[in-house]
């Protein structure tokens, strides 16, 4: 099994950098991956990383550390529109099913 | 990223009755689709697993006889919510991933059982 934990809240102003964290468990590790979803709509694809490392796609980076079980979702110059939950999902080798912790819900003030 | 769709997005129906979801992944042959729910609030479970051709892999605590998954081409796998009633409300998404990378979902389906 997986334990996935990312905090439940954040808080960031508008044009600033916030970096949610995630943390997990799991027997065997194939790939780590990050969705936005909007209230009311399905997940969007954001980042995937399987080596350790920094990816890095526009605004948003993501950050890998295979050893200590650690990743992080880096949004830079937010945007009111980055306001929505950010789900961290783990792979592991016994499929393609993702596993999914509780979500961040990001909130972005003026 | 590949396009999946979902159809109907959203329904009502009445306790008892059976409600098919439909998930097709249009640009790509998917030999497997999974199918999630999520409570309002609450992150995706994984219910099962779709595999083309042969009878989909359930997660523990989900009822292979109450949620039906048929598989029947590389486009298309159906969720049959059988007998639904009020506690069946929620939202289920499909995904689907090319060639066994990320997954890419649907729009959802938003099931509300009267």
């Amino acid at each position: 099994g997986q334990n996935i934990d990312q905090p439940t809240e954040m808080t960031a102003t508008e044009g600033a950098i916030v970096q949610i964290n995630c943390t997990y468990q799991t027997s065997g590790f194939n790939g780590l991956f990050w969705y936005q979803q909007h209230a009311g709509e399905a997940p969007t694809f954001l980042s995937y990383n399987v080596l350790d490392g920094l990816e890095e796609k526009g605004r948003f980076s993501s950050f890998l550390s295979r050893s200590k079980g650690y990743s992080y979702l880096l949004l830079k110059e937010l945007q009111m529109k980055d306001s929505a939950s950010y789900l961290c999902a783990v792979r592991d080798i016994s499929g393609y099913a993702l596993n999914f912790g509780k979500g961040t819900s990001l909130l972005v003030t003026p | 990223g590949a396009v999946v769709s979902q159809h109907p997005s959203r329904v009502i129906c009445k306790s008892g009755t059976s409600v098919k979801i439909e998930c097709r992944s249009l640009d790509f042959q998917a030999t497997t689709m999974f199918w999630y729910r999520q409570f309002p609030k609450k992150s995706l479970m994984l219910m099962a697993t779709s595999n083309e051709g042969s009878k989909a892999t359930y997660e523990q605590g989900v009822e292979k006889d109450k949620f039906l998954i048929n598989h029947a081409s590389l486009t298309l796998s159906t969720l049959t919510v059988t007998s639904a009633h009020p506690e069946d409300s929620s939202f289920y998404i499909c995904s689907s991933a090319e060639g066994g990378e990320t997954q890419y979902f649907g729009p959802g389906t938003r099931l509300l059982v009267l």
